[in-house]
């Protein structure tokens, strides 16, 4: 098994740009969710998904979509990159319900300029 | 809203000491409280998971504990080697609206040779 996958591992942006973050997992779980991750505010939730279809936004969603078409699959897109958004993005995955750990991608380094 | 905080921030200690890295949260209707361990530019490698009706989960040199009434969780490293320097986050699962975890800020670890 690859477990969380992400792509890709470092990116930079202008301001104003679009992109989409990859992230995939082989573990056949329920859940997804995105987090960033920056220095002195430790990792906050994006977004998240309990299956395919059903996505909801988590404590910081301004700027971001995301969507399930896939249990596989659940992509980040930032569809005008702010400064702000500068960060390292982590996707994890875990087993339906909340008795099971979650497993966390190797994260993607965005810079927006 | 949870809230979880580690202390310390930083601690450095020699080679072969037996360390406690403490963990506190404000909510305790929790599911379960995972640790994990990130070494720098990398990502979150799952050490420990407490499932809320467990007190403890050991793993080789690792154990943690959890007291869900207290809002607390240690999370105890015996002989420390140097391989053991990075940064220690906790971060606990309650469910809800925003489904996902609630991290700590973590505790930079370092193991002096």
């Amino acid at each position: 098994n690859a477990g969380v996958t992400q792509t890709p591992k470092f990116q930079v942006l202008k301001t104003g740009q679009s992109m989409t973050l990859q992230c995939a997992q082989d573990m056949n779980h329920e859940y997804m969710s995105w987090y960033r991750q920056d220095p002195g505010m430790g990792l906050r939730l994006i977004h998240y998904s309990v299956g395919a279809g059903i996505t909801d936004q988590g404590e910081v969603p301004n700027g971001y979509n995301v969507s399930r078409s896939t249990t596989e699959d659940f992509p980040l897109r930032l569809l005008s990159a702010a400064p702000s958004q500068t960060s390292v993005y982590f996707c994890a995955s875990q087993n339906a319900g909340g008795y099971n750990e979650q497993f966390f991608g190797p994260g993607t380094r965005l810079t927006v300029l | 809203k949870q809230e979880v905080t580690q202390i310390p921030a930083a601690l450095s200690v020699p080679e072969g000491e037996n360390l406690v890295l403490n963990c506190s949260f404000t909510d305790s209707a929790i599911y379960n409280l995972q640790w994990f361990r990130q070494d720098p530019g990398k990502g979150l490698t799952s050490l420990l998971l407490i499932q809320s009706s467990q007190r403890e989960q050991t793993s080789g040199r690792l154990n943690a504990s959890l007291d869900k009434s207290s809002g607390r969780s240690t999370l105890y490293i015996a002989a420390s080697q140097p391989g053991d320097s990075a940064t220690y986050l906790c971060a606990a699962y309650s469910g809800g609206g925003a489904d996902g975890l609630t991290f700590g800020k973590g505790t930079h670890l370092i193991i002096q040779p």
